[in-house]
């Protein structure tokens, strides 16, 4: 059984650099989520896709993060100038959105970035 | 704006019960969850109500109330591994789901 994984676990950077990030989801689920999580607080919703369609994106997300599904199937996030602000963890999530309103979304190990 | 409240620690006892509590002011409402997340891992899923009333699932219980933007999550015969921390999320349409900040309850022998 292969859940939702994410790669890499863990990224350094330095203040500046660009980072992508990817997400493979369960691989019948439709939609996508990314997230992200810093110390104390709970998963953040930055953004969502249904097969390759962002559909909803935060207002809290400034133009240098894009993400894409470009085959409805994995999914990267990008960060463009990376600031010490970024440092978090980076949360996907994937779901089957059927007409049930009851769509658990099960939630990837995580990607830790860490902006130097 | 969104906004939900659910106390920021608790501790219980070994075999006792404990009740972690959440309140929201959402924009939308499609559905309330509850998570569990231990130290340094992904959140699991653990409860869904869409209507008023209680869900049973083993030890686990979820109550809501939506004409107060209430909800519990009730655990029965506490074990040590049920130290964690707990998230109530409420879904505000298909995509969005807003997430408090987490409840950590600590079980003490």
């Amino acid at each position: 059984d292969t859940g939702v994984s994410q790669n890499p676990r863990h990224k350094i950077t330095k203040r500046g650099q660009n980072v992508t990030f990817r997400c493979d989801p369960i691989s019948e689920h439709n939609r996508l989520y990314w997230y992200r999580q810093t110390l104390g607080q709970g998963p953040e919703f930055l953004t969502y896709f249904q097969n390759e369609a962002q559909l909803e994106k935060s207002r809290l997300l400034s133009d240098r993060f894009s993400a894409e599904r470009p085959k409805g199937s994995f999914s990267t996030l990008e960060i463009q100038r990376t600031e010490q602000g970024d440092s978090a963890m980076y949360l996907c999530a994937s779901s089957f959105g059927g007409s049930s309103s009851y769509n658990e979304q099960f939630f990837g190990p995580g990607t830790r970035l860490t902006v130097l | 704006g969104q906004n939900i409240d659910q106390p920021t620690e608790m501790t219980a006892t070994e075999g006792a019960i404990v009740q972690i509590n959440c309140t929201y002011q959402t924009s939308g409402f499609n559905g309330l969850f509850w998570y569990q997340q231990h130290a340094g891992e992904a959140p699991t899923f653990l409860s869904y109500n869409v209507l008023d009333g209680l869900e049973e699932k083993g030890r686990f219980s979820s109550f809501l109330s939506r004409s107060k933007g209430y909800s519990y999550l009730l655990l029965k015969e506490l074990q040590m591994k049920d130290s964690a921390s707990y998230l109530c999320a409420v879904r505000e349409d298909a995509g969005k789901s807003t997430f408090g900040d987490g409840t950590t309850l600590t079980v003490k022998p």
